[in-house]
């Protein structure tokens, strides 16, 4: 079974400033897919970047982009120029090609942009 | 707008009765999942629908249901239901079952209060 760890549960970040957060899978699959979902005071769930595991080049999208380091299972998000709409609850998510299609999260990082 | 709709936003019942969620997927979807949001287990995968058929489950008590209906919308009753089903339910839907890397678009939740 996959797991997803995010071993940060809370961070902040002054306006403008750049934050990473931090994810790690365990898997036994070569192929998948990684995501990265965020989750503002709405409750509404909303995909802020995607990342296949065959391609060696990272993600990017906008203010918004990841380190794939497929050996090290290591799945990290960079948000550049943060923003106060940025402050959300983020969600690192597994999934893969062989078992199915659902998600399998982490237990997510608490991100507060402070003006 | 994610175009996947739930229905009720908010139900509060009490222990021991029986309730029923809804969900409609995107147009053009054909997958349906449903995933469980709460404090202590946080987000997680129950059970997935593709074109009718039951394709995945994970984590869903014996007392929670789900099917998918011809015109493609879900539904996921839950029976019995005790203080800890108390949790943010989400649907979300896909193009394909297994193996794309298309993303998952989520609804906007029913949040389920038992009391």
């Amino acid at each position: 079974a996959q797991t997803v760890t995010q071993s940060q549960p809370e961070m902040s970040v002054q306006e403008a400033e750049t934050v990473t957060l931090s994810c790690t899978y365990d898997t036994s699959e070569s192929n998948y897919y990684l995501f990265w979902y965020k989750q503002p005071p709405s409750r509404q769930m909303i995909l802020v970047i995607r990342q296949e595991a065959y391609k060696q080049q990272n993600a990017t999208e906008n203010r918004f982009s990841v380190n794939f380091q497929k050996a090290a299972k290591s799945f990290s998000l960079k948000i550049s120029d943060s923003q106060l709409g940025d402050t959300a609850m983020y969600f690192c998510a597994f999934k893969g090609r062989n078992a199915g299609n659902m998600l399998t999260f982490g237990g997510g990082t608490r991100l507060m942009v402070k003006p | 707008d994610s175009g996947v709709t739930q229905t009720p936003k908010h139900l509060i019942t009490a222990t021991g009765q029986r309730v029923t969620l809804r969900c409609s997927p995107r147009s053009g979807d054909l997958s349906v999942y449903w995933y469980q949001q709460s404090l202590d287990q946080g987000l997680q995968f129950l059970i997935q629908y593709y074109n009718g058929e039951e394709r995945a489950k994970g984590n869903i008590l014996e007392r929670f249901s789900a099917q998918q209906f011809p015109d493609l919308h879900s539904e996921l009753n839950l029976s019995s239901l005790e203080l800890g089903d108390s949790a943010l339910y989400f649907c979300a839907s896909s193009v394909a079952a297994q193996g794309s890397p298309y993303e998952q678009y989520f609804g906007p939740g029913t949040r389920l209060t038992v009391t």
